[in-house]
């Protein structure tokens, strides 16, 4: 079985400063890995995936992770935050093979101040 | 249109009743998924399919029962709604290979 830590509920940050979501994953097999971002009244939606080749993943709107297989983490960052990204961030892991389904970290909420 | 459709939106029920959500997709996925959000534990899987007649349990399925319809459609239901089944219930699709997972709206049920 996986499962997932995200270790912050909650992350305050100013407008324009840098944000690192911390997410560590435990599995006994070879996952893929997932960030998913909920706004407000909304469903979820994909920020960016790794599945394989190069451990540093972009993914949309400006947001990045990097695979670290020794850490078993995936840690998600954004150089400069905008009002607009306050949001509940969601982790997530799948198997790599196999009859499977997705394992999601309990959320952190990015809360962007002016 | 959207890809993946929930209906209700938002459902207040009482302690007791039958409910059921439906969920619909039209992007030709064959694999669904219902999982509930509530807060501060993330989203749990509650059951999922992997096409019509492979409908399997998840971490939290006690409770619940499922029906796939057709490939395009996966419904949810309590058959007998209790209070702790308040929460936010999301189904998502993906393709074959199951590497991406796509989301409803969601559904806001109450049960009081």
């Amino acid at each position: 079985a996986q499962s997932v830590t995200q270790l912050d509920s909650q992350v305050p940050v100013f407008e324009e400063a840098p944000v690192e979501l911390r997410c560590n994953y435990s599995s006994s097999v070879s996952v893929y890995l997932f960030w998913y971002v909920q706004y407000p009244n909304q469903g979820l939606q994909l920020l960016l995936k790794y599945l394989s080749g190069s451990t540093l993943v972009k993914g949309i709107n400006g947001f990045e992770a990097e695979f670290n297989k020794s850490q078993t983490s995936f840690h998600l960052r954004k150089p400069s935050v905008h009002i607009s990204d306050t949001a509940e961030y969601f982790c997530a892991v799948i198997r790599d093979t196999g009859r499977r389904a997705l394992t999601f970290g309990s959320g952190t909420r990015l809360q962007v101040q002016p | 249109d959207a890809d993946v459709t929930q209906t209700p939106r938002n459902r207040i029920t009482k302690t007791g009743k039958r409910i059921m959500l439906e969920c619909s997709q039209t992007k030709g996925h064959d694999r669904m998924y219902w999982y509930r959000q509530d807060p501060g534990l993330g989203l749990r899987l509650i059951y999922y399919s992997f096409d019509v007649k492979d409908i399997n349990k998840g971490e939290i399925s006690d409770g619940y029962s499922v029906s796939r319809q057709a490939q395009a459609k996966f419904s949810l239901s309590l058959e007998s709604a209790i209070p702790n089944q308040t929460a936010l219930y999301f189904c998502a699709t993906s393709d074959s290979r199951g590497n991406t997972q796509y989301f409803g709206p969601g559904t806001r049920l109450t049960v009081l």
